[in-house]
């Protein structure tokens, strides 16, 4: 049973690129949380997700950021018109169910990005 | 999810327990006490949690003391793969469905 899968590892982009991070939740997972670290800090709470839904935004910023979990496929996160700010590790963690559940989160190896 | 206070950095040496701290003195009744840790380059790893009761697992023990305002993770023989930061995290079951609320955990250092 694979663990929560991240993709690219490393990415690097030049600023005002895009940068999209993909994310398969364990097999059986249907919930999805995304976190970003950055250098020397601890991680933040961005985004939960249920298929096809989102259900908490509050640690994402407004602008430039969007994240989706398709019926079908992988969670993406995607960053528009990125910045030097936004270099940092994104990491994706699944759960099997998310009301009252009181279990683990299983985490992904995260996406490293760097803005040059 | 309500706050933890853990210390900043702990040093121990190999094969010696480790007990690591956490204060949550404002822990409600439906808040369940997590643990995680952060291997270098790695994404978090689940540790043990519990709610009252002490736990054991293959990994550690969790001691929650009697009031739930405080509880320690034990390592029973640490080894230098344990050095990581350790994440002490409340989590309530009253009915959100958010995700795990990170502070800064403790940066654990292991000598051999």
């Amino acid at each position: 049973n694979a663990g929560v899968m991240q993709n690219p590892r490393h990415l690097v982009r030049r600023r005002g690129q895009e940068a999209r991070l993909r994310c398969s939740p364990m097999k059986g997972h249907s919930h999805v949380y995304w976190y970003r670290q950055l250098p020397e800090e601890g991680l933040k709470f961005m985004v939960y997700l249920q298929k096809e839904n989102i259900i908490d935004e509050s640690g994402m910023p407004k602008e430039r950021f969007s994240a989706e979990f398709p019926k079908e496929g992988p969670s993406i996160l995607r960053i528009q018109q990125v910045v030097r700010g936004d270099s940092a590790a994104y990491f994706c963690a699944s759960s099997p169910r998310a009301l009252g559940y009181t279990g683990e989160l299983f985490f992904g190896e995260g996406s490293r990005l760097t803005v040059l | 999810d309500a706050k933890t206070t853990q210390p900043n950095s702990m040093e121990s040496n190999e094969e010696e327990p480790v007990h690591l701290p956490c204060n949550h003195s404002t822990i409600s009744g439906t808040d369940y006490i997590h643990w995680y840790r952060q291997l270098p380059s790695q994404g978090p790893e689940y540790v043990i949690h519990g709610l009252t009761s002490n736990v054991n697992n293959r990994m550690a023990s969790l001691a929650i003391a009697e009031d739930r305002k405080s509880s320690t993770l034990i390592l029973h023989r640490a080894t230098l793969r344990d050095a990581a930061v350790y994440y002490c995290i409340l989590r309530d079951s009253g009915g959100g469905a958010d995700g795990l609320t990170f502070g800064k955990g403790t940066h654990l250092i292991i000598q051999p």
